[in-house]
């Protein structure tokens, strides 16, 4: 049982470059999601998408860009990484129903250099 | 506007110790509950919810009770041991038109054998 996949684990990008951080999961289900996890703070909320073709700003969008093709990917994009976006990055997915779980994936550590 | 107020950390206990990590919450209605946790090097996991006042959330010998008077949702545990050594984290679902966990700080909890 995969969960919620995400790709890389670990990444070191030069100030400028961008990349893609990949997430898949193969739980059907609607909702995914993706945070930032910066010492102290907890996790912020950075986009979120409700289904295939709908995605939507978090709290913290600013410098990153998503899309939603298919139920299972949700891929983030760093369009011209910067030293503040170094964090840890977590997907999660759930289903859209009242009070369901969040499933979250491993996490990708990204340090901008 | 929605916040999470958690006791912060590192809390350093022995085996076999009662476990108390505290978490406040401010927001308009009444939020679902949940703690996750994060142990090292993996992604966060469900420990508990609870989704009306005064339900009581309980896995793995933690339980948390849902207290509208308070808007509190304080974790316990009655023996820990050094496997529930991780971080812990208070994410009520306050923003409900993106679904959206908000989360505490999280408290690193280090158990000692």
């Amino acid at each position: 049982n995969a969960g919620v996949t995400q790709t890389p684990k670990f990444q070191v990008l030069k100030t400028g470059q961008s990349m893609t951080l990949q997430c898949a999961q193969d739980m059907n289900h609607e909702y995914m999601s993706w945070y930032r996890q910066d010492p102290g703070m907890g996790l912020r909320l950075i986009h979120y998408s409700v289904g295939a073709g709908i995605t939507d700003q978090g709290e913290v969008p600013n410098g990153y860009n998503v899309s939603r093709s298919t139920t299972e990917d949700f891929p983030l994009r760093l369009l011209s990484a910067a030293p503040s976006q170094t964090s840890v990055y977590f997907c999660a997915s759930s289903y859209t129903g009242p009070n369901t779980e969040a499933f979250f994936g491993q996490g990708t550590r990204l340090t901008v250099v | 506007g929605n916040s999470v107020t958690q006791m912060e950390g590192p809390v350093t206990l022995s085996e076999e110790a009662f476990l108390t990590i505290n978490c406040t919450y401010t927001a308009t209605g009444y939020p679902s509950l949940f703690w996750y946790v994060q142990y090292p090097g993996e992604g966060l996991q469900l420990l508990l919810k609870a989704t009306k006042a005064d339900d009581k959330g309980s896995n793995k010998g933690f339980e948390a009770t849902y207290r509208k008077e308070t808007t509190s949702f304080h974790l316990e545990k009655g023996s820990v041991q050094v496997s529930d050594s991780a971080v812990y984290f208070c994410a009520p679902i306050m923003d409900t038109g993106r679904r959206a966990l908000t989360f505490g700080s999280g408290t690193r909890l280090q158990v000692q054998p």
